[in-house]
């Protein structure tokens, strides 16, 4: 089955312990991308890749980092997690960055306290 | 940059209802797509529909369908025969191409029976 997935489903821990969020596709997406939600807010783009070993800032980066080692991986790293980082986050991955929709994942409910 | 509105936080209908959710956006692209997006309270992000800017046409699926007036700026979705399936938050989002998938805050629509 063709999915995007996200793990771990939830996730509590506090502030200051590096916590990494795996990504993972099946479809052979170039492109892929992670988001946060937050009330009143929509989903904001944290980080998203082009294609393995490129990169680049969304709009909200500021205390996560990404990597794209491998095509189907995505994983997101919070290298010192703080309160203000309690959100759900998505994975998303398309097949091309022009005018695909975007297949997301289940996301991931993290609380940081 | 693109920025998505939708005006509305929550709207509740009965069923069977035809409910319309609002959109407005802003881009200076003059190539881009439209999506609205389902996230029931599983919290999954589900494609409702999409629309190619350059497509006059209104796109439609089964019960779902769009006004899209270019020129307004609008993409606004319509939904007949209300089902209570269809309780969810929706968000609006535009994607110029080759360029990032924008959302709006959502609208928490609650379909009653």
């Amino acid at each position: 089955e063709a999915q995007v997935t996200q793990n771990p489903r939830y996730l509590i821990t506090v502030t200051g312990k590096k916590l990494t969020v795996t990504c993972s596709q099946n479809m052979n997406h170039e492109y892929m991308s992670w988001y946060r939600q937050d009330p009143g807010l929509g989903l904001r783009q944290i980080y998203y890749s082009m294609n393995v070993e490129v990169t680049d800032k969304g709009d909200v980066p500021e205390g996560y980092k990404v990597s794209r080692k491998e095509k189907r991986n995505f994983p997101l790293i919070l290298e010192s997690p703080s309160p203000n980082q309690t959100s759900l986050y998505f994975c998303a991955s398309s097949p091309d960055s022009i005018n695909s929709p975007l297949h997301f994942g289940n996301g991931t409910r993290l609380t940081v306290t | 940059a693109q920025t998505v509105t939708q005006s509305q936080p929550e709207m509740s209908v009965q069923e069977a209802e035809t409910v319309t959710l609002s959109c407005t956006y802003d881009t200076s692209e003059n190539n881009y797509y439209l999506f609205w997006y389902k996230q029931p309270p599983s919290r999954q992000m589900i494609l409702v529909i999409r629309q190619e800017a350059y497509k006059q046409q209104n796109a439609t699926e089964n019960r779902f369908s769009v006004n899209f007036q270019k020129a307004a700026k609008s993409f606004s979705l319509k939904i007949s025969d209300s089902q209570l399936g269809d309780t969810a938050m929706y968000f609006c989002a535009v994607r110029p191409v080759a360029q990032k998938l924008v959302f709006g805050q959502g609208t928490r629509l609650t379909i009653n029976p």
